[in-house]
C-alpha cells in the first residue's frame, strides 16, 4: 500500500517569510496529492491539490510542486501570516484503487510575529 | 457546495455503551463516504470506506464488528461504536467524495468520543 511521509513535524518562521513543508510517496502510481490544513479542533480543509500530469500549481501565497520521478511533492507559503499557524497534511492517493487517501503525518506550523 | 455535516459533534458517554455518529452530505450525493480516526497530535487514520448500498470496507486492524458502518442512502453514513471503552476515546471524522472521477474528499467538521 502507499506510504507517506511527512518533514518537518514542527515549523516556526517569522511573519512574512515563506514556508516549505515536503513529502514523499511510495507508490509511483498514485496521481492525486491534497494538501490539508488542520486548526484545532476542526475539519481538515482541503487548500491546494496538484495531479500527476502537472509539476505545479499556485493558488494566491500558496503553491504546490511535484517531483513524479523523485516521488516528492512540496507545499510552499509565502509571506506568512499568523493565520497560517496550523497543522498542514500532505496526502496521496490512487484513484480507481479505492480512491483512499494516504495522509502524511502532519506538519505543526507556527508564524511568530 | 459540497458541505460535509456530523452528528454529534461532541459526545461522552459510559464504558460499554454504543454510540452512534452520523455523517451527511448536504448538497450532493456521495457514493461513497469514508471514516477516519484521529488521536491527539497525530495523524488521520483511514478506518473504512463506506460504500453506499453494500458492505463498508474496513482497513487492517479495524474490527468490524466494533465499528458498525451503514451507507443506507447517498447522502447519509453511520458510524456505530459498540460497547465502548475508553482506548476508543478520540476524534471520528468522516469525508465524502463526489463520485465518479472526483478525487477530492471533503470533511465533516468531526465528533469528538470520551469514553468514561
Amino acid at each position: 500500500g502507499e506510504n507517506v511521509e511527512q518533514h518537518p513535524s514542527t515549523l516556526s518562521v517569522q511573519e512574512g517569510d515563506s514556508a516549505v513543508i515536503k513529502c514523499t510517496y511510495s507508490d509511483s502510481a498514485s496521481n492525486y496529492f491534497p494538501w490539508y490544513k488542520q486548526e484545532l479542533g476542526k475539519r481538515p480543509q482541503l487548500i491546494i491539490d496538484i495531479r500527476s500530469n502537472v509539476g505545479e500549481k499556485k493558488d494566491q501565497r500558496i503553491a504546490v510542486t511535484l517531483n513524479k520521478t523523485a516521488k516528492h511533492f512540496s507545499l510552499h507559503i509565502t509571506e506568512t501570516q499568523p493565520e497560517d499557524s496550523a497543522v498542514y497534511f500532505c496526502a496521496a492517493i490512487l484513484t480507481g484503487g479505492g480512491n483512499k487517501l494516504t495522509f502524511g503525518t502532519g506538519t505543526q506550523l507556527k508564524v511568530e510575529l | 457546495g459540497a458541505v460535509v455535516s456530523q452528528h454529534p459533534s461532541w459526545v461522552i458517554c459510559k464504558s460499554g455503551t454504543s454510540v452512534k455518529i452520523e455523517c451527511r452530505s448536504l448538497d450532493f450525493q456521495a457514493t461513497t463516504m469514508f471514516w477516519y480516526r484521529q488521536f491527539p497530535k497525530q495523524s488521520l487514520m483511514l478506518m473504512a470506506t463506506s460504500n453506499e448500498g453494500s458492505k463498508a470496507t474496513y482497513e487492517q486492524g479495524v474490527e468490524k464488528d466494533k465499528f458498525l458502518i451503514n451507507h443506507a442512502s447517498l447522502t447519509l453514513s453511520t458510524l456505530t461504536v459498540t460497547s465502548a471503552h475508553p482506548e476508543d476515546s478520540s476524534f471520528y471524522i468522516c469525508s465524502a467524495r463526489l463520485g465518479g472521477l472526483q478525487e477530492t474528499q471533503y470533511f465533516g467538521p468531526g465528533t469528538r468520543l470520551l469514553v468514561l
